[in-house]
């Protein structure tokens, strides 16, 4: 199947500072990104829909100030979680479509704020 | 958005079948039915997804009533690596009428593969 990477997979920082994490689709082409949040125990909540060149489309109760999406290109989407607070760790995960409308995800970013 | 329903969790003994259910009694026509799992701390992975018609993969089947209303998912011979949370997902589409959809999980069942 398609590969989607992420990076970093593991990723710790202090509070107030600011964590890029890329994803990117290996051997394939994607118009549309999805990011993802997963506290502990919890399912994936669907936090943004990123498509290629334009802005992303950001779920209900998601602020989009603070977690910046970039799609600027078919094979990478960027999540940038600004002044990130300790209620920010989480595991997010990414995901890419092909033209054809299969989904795949990545292995997942863990993110820890001190 | 069409919601899904399965139980929290599940046990199956190694080599036997498992067969995990799902209801999605508000699916729409036009809505598919995705399975996806999940192990500890991985991103998920896609199994299989259908329509309407059974549907049948080197890693399960998907059998699809016929009033599309639920849907049970079918791992053949359940090794320990099939341990996992698996979701059972109704993809709904972002723009109507366009192929574009965005798929929302619901909290999954554990299923357990005890030796």
């Amino acid at each position: 199947g398609a590969v989607v990477s992420q990076h970093p997979s593991r990723v710790i920082c202090k509070s107030g500072t600011s964590v890029k994490i890329e994803c990117r689709s290996l051997d394939f082409q994607a118009t549309t990104m999805f990011w993802y949040r997963q506290f502990p125990k919890q399912s994936l909540m669907l936090m943004a829909t990123s498509n290629e060149g334009s802005k992303a489309t950001y779920e209900q109760g998601v602020e989009k100030d603070k977690f910046l999406i970039n799609h600027a290109s078919l094979t990478l989407s960027t999540l940038t979680v600004t002044s990130a607070h300790p209620e920010d760790s989480s595991f997010y995960i990414c995901s890419a479509r092909t033209y054809t409308g299969e989904l795949f995800f990545g292995e997942g970013s863990r993110l820890t704020v001190l | 958005d069409a919601k899904t329903t399965q139980p929290t969790s599940m046990d199956c003994a190694e080599g036997r079948a498992a067969n995990l259910p799902c209801n999605h009694s508000t699916i729409s026509g036009n809505e598919y039915v995705y399975w996806y799992r999940q192990i500890h701390s991985q991103g998920p992975q896609y199994i299989i997804h259908g329509l309407k018609n059974n549907e049948t993969n080197e890693m399960a089947s998907l059998i699809i009533t016929e009033d599309r209303k639920s849907s049970t998912l079918i791992l053949p011979h359940a090794t320990l690596r099939d341990t996992a949370v698996y979701y059972c997902i109704v993809r709904v589409p972002i723009l109507s009428g366009g192929s574009n959809y965005k798929l929302t999980f619901g909290k999954g069942t554990l299923l357990t593969v005890n030796p």
